[in-house]
């Protein structure tokens, strides 16, 4: 078990580009989510996923952002035209099919910097 | 979502010193989660909280789930230099299906040696 890991760590990007982001969940958690945080604040609930399937999105997720698992293990978060308002760190975390789903792990994290 | 307020904003305490803070909501929660997050990296689970008036210990940490199901609160004792960090409570409302976490704005805690 090594966790949760994310990739990259930093992405540093211009206003209007596209960036992808990775997560590999814990080998085995069925349920993938992934949160945004800003500086000040605590982390907020973008989307999660279910094996393969996406269930649920917050108001957050604008329809400049697509996430997707399709093979029900690592996921990818795409954000299309960056704006300077996405700057922040994206958080990934999964939890156990075996536990309870709400405690979730999280990974460290890749911090996005749109100037 | 559901706000979660987090008590107090931040701490500046000796070494060796007790930490209390604590967490509210106007909302149930049927579980209560403390995170510890470093600056640049994830937030890592501390304690986890599923039953109203649940004690529950980590070492040095200790938490409980409120009565009200409304509240819970984090104690450290004797607080050493690497507990510097922001705590955060979080925990999916009631009323939620999902178990997308709603997260307090954070504790920060300093230590001084």
């Amino acid at each position: 078990d090594t966790g949760v890991s994310q990739d990259p760590r930093h992405k540093i990007t211009k206003r209007g580009q596209n960036v992808t982001f990775r997560c590999d969940p814990i080998s085995e958690h069925n349920r993938l989510y992934w949160y945004r945080q800003t500086l000040g604040q605590g982390p907020e609930f973008l989307t999660y996923f279910q094996n393969e399937a996406q269930l649920e999105k917050s108001r957050l997720l604008s329809d400049r952002f697509s996430a997707e698992r399709p093979k029900g293990s690592f996921s990818t978060l795409e954000i299309q035209r960056t704006e300077q308002g996405d700057s922040a760190m994206y958080l990934c975390a999964s939890s156990s099919p075996w536990g309870r789903q709400e405690t979730q792990y999280f990974g460290p994290g890749t911090r996005l910097l749109v100037l | 979502g559901q706000q979660l307020n987090q008590s107090p904003q931040s701490m500046f305490i000796q070494e060796g010193e007790d930490v209390s803070m604590n967490c509210t909501s106007s909302s149930i929660f049927n579980t209560w989660l403390w995170y510890k997050q470093d600056p640049g990296e994830g937030p890592v689970l501390l304690i986890a909280l599923y039953k109203a008036g649940e004690l529950t210990s980590n070492g040095r940490l200790t938490a409980q789930f409120g009565i009200t199901r409304k509240d819970s609160f984090l104690n450290i004792s004797a607080s050493i230099p690497s507990d510097v960090g922001i705590y955060f409570c979080a925990g999916p409302p009631n009323s939620n299906s999902g178990y997308a976490l709603n997260f307090g704005k954070g504790t920060s805690l300093l230590v001084t040696p």
